[in-house]
């Protein structure tokens, strides 16, 4: 059972690159999240989903796009990569709204 | 607007020495306050929820309490393996299933 699989797990991009985090499950989850890790700010979140087809803004969703074709995938597009992006990702999934997440291990992108 | 807010930032205990880290917060419509672990470079790792004052859940060394307006996670006798920083966050009836996050307190256990 992996659970939640992100890749890359590190990456470096020029500033006005474009990429995407992908982010995979294998729990069967319909409740997936993408959030940002910066170094002391906590995480924010940044797009989620409460299934297939549906997604929705979170606190930071400007530079950022997602699509959720199927369960368990849920890429977080990066356009016009910009410094202030340079941060650490984290996709997280859960069974439903009472529990806990389970989140991947991390992709750590610089934009320079 | 929902807050959450944890102190200590940092914590340093020795080998033994109990302590409690504190989350504080201020929301409408609590529905439920998490603790995570997160060790360096990895993604956090979910320990307990609490759905209502007076709750209290245990694990290991650890235990979470609380109450109307703030949340203790006790650690009893740590060891080492217990450095690592620690996460709360809370859903609140407006978020749907989002959790907001506080910043976290990173805690070190000296041998």
């Amino acid at each position: 059972n992996a659970g939640v699989t992100q890749t890359p797990k590190f990456r470096i991009l020029k500033i006005g690159q474009s990429m995407t985090l992908q982010c995979a499950q294998d729990m069967n989850h319909n409740y997936m999240y993408w959030y940002r890790q910066d170094p002391g700010m906590g995480l924010k979140l940044i797009y989620y989903s409460v299934g297939a087809g549906i997604t929705d803004k979170g606190e930071v969703p400007n530079g950022y796009n997602v699509s959720r074709s199927t369960t368990e995938d849920f890429p977080l597009r990066l356009e016009l990569a910009a410094p202030s992006q340079t941060s650490v990702y984290f996709c997280a999934s859960r069974e439903g709204a009472n529990y806990g997440y389970t989140f991947g291990s991390g992709t750590r992108l610089t934009v320079v | 607007e929902d807050q959450v807010t944890q102190s200590p930032e940092a914590l340093r205990l020795q080998e033994g020495e109990s302590s409690s880290l504190n989350c504080s917060y201020t929301v409408s419509g609590l529905r439920g306050l998490f603790w995570y672990r997160q060790d360096p470079g990895k993604g956090p790792e979910f320990l307990f929820t609490l759905y209502s004052a007076g709750e209290e859940k245990e694990k290991e060394r650890l235990k979470a309490t609380l109450t109307k307006k703030e949340s203790f996670l006790h650690i009893t006798a740590p060891k080492p393996e217990d450095s690592a920083t620690y996460l709360c966050a809370v859903r609140v009836e407006t978020s749907g299933s989002r959790l907001t996050f506080g910043e976290g307190t990173q805690l070190t256990v000296n041998p």
